[in-house]
C-alpha cells in the first residue's frame, strides 16, 4: 500500500500546549499537504510543502519535511479546543494523492 | 478559493440499487479528479483517479465495474455506486485538481452513503 502512516494515532492535550504529529511515506514525492477534518465532515487544507522545502510555516502551524527519511511532521503551537479533529498528510507523486492513517487529536480546555 | 461541491450530502438506499454521487468544482476546471472512501475513523483511501474525457485509473482492489466513474467534463465527475450491499455504506469524497503546476486539490465536503 503506498498509505503513508502517522502517529501518534490519538493524541490528548490541554489547552495552551503544542501538539506534534509525525507523517512517514514511503516512496518520493512530489509534495506533501496536511490537512484537518472535523469528525463528518470534509477535509480543509492546512499547508503544502514541496520537496525541496524542509520548513514552511502558516500561522500557529510549523511542518517540516525530511525527504532522506521520507518523514514530515506536523506542529501546532498554543492549542486552542478548536484545534480538536483529526490531521492527515497526504503525499503527492505524480498524479497520485496518498493519505496517512491520519492523527486524531483531542484538545481540552 | 477553490470550491468543489458534492451531491447529495448524504443518501440512503436499499441494497441492490444504484446510486449517482456528483461531484462539482464550481469556479475552475478540474483536469483531474479523484474519488476517497473514508469507514468510520479511518483514513481516506484513494479509490480511482479520474482525466477529463478519459476512462478512470483504479486503485487495486477498488472494482470499477462496480464503481462507474464518468468524468464528462472539466468540471463535473461522477461515482455510480451499483448493484449497493450495506458494505458499501461509507463516506465518499471527492476532490478535485486544476492544471499546471498547482498541486493542491480541492476537496469536497462529501457524501454519505447508506445502504440498508
Amino acid at each position: 500500500s503506498q498509505q503513508g502512516e502517522e502517529d501518534p494515532q490519538a493524541l490528548s492535550i490541554q489547552e495552551g500546549e503544542n501538539a506534534t504529529m509525525n507523517c512517514s511515506y514511503k516512496t518520493s514525492i512530489n509534495n506533501l499537504q496536511w490537512y484537518r477534518q472535523n469528525s463528518g465532515r470534509g477535509l480543509v487544507h492546512l499547508i503544502l510543502i514541496r520537496s525541496n522545502e524542509r520548513e514552511k510555516h502558516s500561522g500557529r502551524l510549523r511542518v517540516t519535511l525530511d525527504t532522506s527519511k521520507k518523514s514530515s511532521s506536523l506542529l501546532i503551537t498554543a492549542s486552542r479546543a478548536a484545534d480538536t479533529a483529526s490531521y492527515f498528510c497526504a503525499t503527492h507523486t505524480g498524479n497520485q494523492f496518498y493519505f496517512g492513517t491520519g492523527t486524531s487529536l483531542t484538545v481540552i480546555p | 478559493g477553490a470550491v468543489v461541491s458534492q451531491h447529495p450530502s448524504w443518501v440512503i438506499c436499499k441494497s441492490g440499487t444504484s446510486v449517482k454521487i456528483e461531484c462539482r468544482s464550481l469556479d475552475f476546471q478540474a483536469t483531474t479528479m479523484f474519488w476517497y472512501r473514508q469507514f468510520p475513523k479511518q483514513s481516506l483511501m484513494l479509490m480511482a483517479t479520474s482525466n477529463e474525457g478519459s476512462k478512470a485509473t483504479y486503485e487495486q482492489g477498488v472494482e470499477k465495474d462496480k464503481f462507474l466513474i464518468n468524468h464528462a467534463s472539466l468540471t463535473l465527475s461522477t461515482l455510480t455506486v451499483t448493484s449497493a450491499h450495506p458494505e458499501d455504506s461509507s463516506f465518499y469524497i471527492c476532490s478535485a485538481r486544476g492544471g499546471g503546476l498547482n498541486y493542491e486539490q480541492y476537496f469536497g465536503p462529501g457524501t454519505r452513503l447508506t445502504v440498508t
